[in-house]
């Protein structure tokens, strides 16, 4: 059972654009949510994380966005570029300093000039 | 500081054969952890180790043992490879104050 849900699959935008991906969790005991980066050839990079006591946080031109009542995350990508063509992986984990962390099933981005 | 690394890169096998994927990491971290990766699916955690000396079961163990050989090394185990092990396997570790997990750069294992 697929514990963390992310769509789309794939996603194309133009150079300039918002890119926004979405992920859906069941678990409610899940209190920390982070985005992981991944380029062609490479391992998984953190990108940008928050736990449930906030509704967004924003670095740069990375912005989650979180819904507890919803349960729902999305990470939206401003001002989107070519560099940011990679895969992104949505992740949660319950009880701080738990082990686990359960991923979603990966988008991938293309921005395209 | 080379952060995680893994061997071999890249690795074909033909079914029933065994073989160790290494992995090790130079910043002192007590967990460390085995993914696979394959298209659809996401990552999905094989094994995992919070400390030294002990190792528990992920999402998807059967068909892999592994060993924490010290705090630096954590290697993953195909006693008798299947083709359905074809996948691209990442290697990770945290320190346990943080939440943040470093993976290494992935070997790639096909299994004929």
């Amino acid at each position: 059972q697929q514990q963390v849900k992310q769509s789309p699959q794939s996603l194309i935008v133009q150079k300039g654009g918002i890119s926004i991906i979405n992920c859906a969790y069941e678990n409610t005991a899940f209190d920390y949510f982070p985005w992981y980066q991944q380029f062609p050839g490479k391992g998984p990079a953190l990108l940008i994380a928050i736990r449930p006591d906030v509704s967004e946080k924003k670095e740069g031109r990375f912005t989650i966005s979180f819904n507890k009542s919803a349960k729902q995350f999305s990470l939206h990508i401003m001002d989107s570029q070519p560099g940011d063509s990679a895969t992104y992986f949505c992740a949660a984990s319950a009880n701080f300093g738990n082990e686990k962390l359960t991923f979603g099933t990966g988008t991938r981005l293309t921005i395209i000039p | 500081n080379a952060g995680v690394t893994q061997t071999p890169k890249f690795q074909v096998l033909k079914t029933g054969q065994s073989m160790t994927l290494q992995c090790a990491q130079d910043m002192n971290h007590n967990s460390m952890y085995w993914y696979r990766q394959d298209p659809g699916m996401g990552l999905r955690l094989i094994y995992y180790s919070a400390s030294e000396g002990t190792t528990d079961k992920g999402e998807v163990p059967n068909g892999y043992n592994v060993s924490r050989l010290n705090k630096r090394e954590f290697s993953l185990r195909l006693e008798s490879a299947a083709p359905s092990q074809t996948s691209v396997y990442f290697c990770a570790s945290r320190l346990r104050a943080q939440e943040t997990q470093y993976f290494g750069p992935g070997t790639r294992l096909l299994v004929l």
